[in-house]
């Protein structure tokens, strides 16, 4: 019954240090994606996969990097951390690609970079 | 790229008031969203929207697809204590969401 996992939860980063942001679901979908979620700015979908081997850039990738070799997993690198990426990151996923418009998120990383 | 503008920003009411917000775009959707998001949570969907007038109830929930496909509206009825949060809309083309600001709700017992 977990859904999407998202580790860490929380972190802190020096500039210019890399990490990366573990997601995995135990749903069986198809499509994941990375949002992130700046105070009274929405969500902005940073990286997206139609499935295993496939991604596609969402309207902020600059700054990241993803991968998809499974299914279940979704991970999201930061190469170089920068202010800028101070963040609550998300991750989600849904069955059809979100026809129904049903994405299920995780609970969300919050990163600071400092 | 697509935007929606969400209004309000935020809203302060007392228990047992009604509630209306509602998101724009300039651009279609072929499904509006509303999400809600309570604190160091992620956002969980309410309502789900698919085809242009209609209207969709969920409890003290209703929200309606704009005719021009554009636009969409969310009231909650007689709120309680338990609706505080941050409620997003979000458009669909294809399978991405665009989502708005959120309007952030504050229910005073």
């Amino acid at each position: 019954n977990a859904g999407v996992t998202q580790t860490p939860k929380f972190r802190i980063l020096k500039i210019g240090q890399s990490m990366t942001l573990q997601c995995t679901q135990d749903m069986n979908h198809n499509y994941m994606y990375w949002y992130r979620q700046d105070p009274g700015m929405g969500l902005k979908l940073i990286y997206y996969s139609v499935g295993a081997g496939i991604t596609d850039k969402g309207e902020v990738p600059n700054g990241y990097n993803v991968s998809r070799s499974t299914t279940e997993d979704f991970p999201l690198r930061l190469e170089l951390a920068a202010p800028s990426q101070t963040s609550v990151y998300f991750c989600a996923s849904s069955w059809t690609g979100g026809s129904t418009g049903e994405l299920f998120f995780g609970e969300g990383s919050r990163l600071t970079v400092l | 790229g697509q935007q929606l503008n969400q209004s309000p920003q935020s809203m302060f009411i007392q228990e047992g008031e009604d509630v209306s917000m509602n998101c724009t775009s300039s651009s279609i959707f072929n499904t509006w969203l509303w999400y809600k998001q309570e604190p160091g949570e992620g956002p969980v969907l309410l309502i789900a929207l698919y085809k242009a007038g209609e209207l969709t109830s969920n409890g003290r929930l209703t929200a309606q697809f704009g005719i021009t496909r554009k636009d969409s509206f969310l009231n909650i009825s007689a709120s309680i204590p338990s609706d505080v949060g941050i409620y997003f809309c979000a458009g669909q083309l294809r399978y991405k969401l665009t989502f708005g600001k959120g309007t952030l709700l504050t229910v005073n017992p």
